[in-house]
């Protein structure tokens, strides 16, 4: 059972360019996130879904778009990089918002922009 | 909007001492409450998750307590050992679905 995967786990873009982070999760989980992990900082959510073809924003979705066409994954997509994305981004998912059995987190994608 | 406080940010304390780690929140209506650990570099591990009815969470060397009124859990690690050096985070989850709301973190270091 892999869990929650994400790719890539390294990604040095350049300012303007463009890319999409993978997460893609195998326990049928209905809701799934992204957070954002600044040194220092504690996460802060970007996006979230409560499953298929429903999305919404978290605390900081600037410069963030997401979409959600099947249970199983759930992309990040960066447009227009900028110096202020620079950080690990972390996707995770559980069967409900206030589920008893908690979040189950991937490993991150580590981003720098330059 | 629900903000969670963890002190202290730092620690460091010789191998085989029992430690506390603390954690506060400001809305005391919440659902769950999940301890984390966070090696350098790497994901998330969740450690103990406490719901809303319960007092308390054992796991090994590990007890986590939840005082929903207080607004506050702690986390108890007996018999400290150079592999519990990581950084540990609190979250909290609240009745929407908008997922956990973290704090920043307790930086643990256990010398040999």
């Amino acid at each position: 059972n892999a869990g929650v995967t994400q790719t890539p786990k390294f990604r040095i873009l350049k300012i303007g360019q463009s890319m999409t982070l993978q997460c893609t999760q195998d326990m049928n989980h209905n809701y799934m996130y992204w957070y954002r992990q600044d040194p220092g900082m504690g996460l802060k959510l970007i996006y979230y879904s409560v499953g298929a073809g429903i999305t919404d924003k978290g605390e900081v979705p600037n410069g963030y778009n997401v979409s959600r066409s099947t249970t199983e994954d759930f992309p990040l997509r960066l447009e227009l990089a900028a110096p202020s994305q620079t950080s690990v981004y972390f996707c995770a998912s559980s069967p409900l918002g206030n589920s008893n059995y908690g979040y189950t987190f991937g490993s991150g994608t580590r981003l720098t922009v330059v | 909007k629900q903000e969670v406080t963890q002190i202290p940010a730092a620690l460091s304390v010789p191998e085989g001492e029992n430690l506390v780690l603390n954690c506060s929140f400001t809305d005391s209506a919440i659902y769950n409450l999940q301890w984390f650990r966070q090696d350098p570099g790497k994901g998330l591990t969740s450690l103990l998750l406490i719901q809303s009815s319960q007092r308390e969470q054992t796991s090994g060397r590990l007890n986590a307590s939840l005082d929903k009124s207080s607004g506050r859990s702690t986390l108890y690690i007996a018999a400290s050992q150079p592999g519990d050096s990581a950084t540990y985070l609190c979250a909290v989850i609240g009745g929407g679905a908008d997922g956990l709301t973290f704090g920043k973190g307790t930086h643990l270091i256990i010398q040999p």
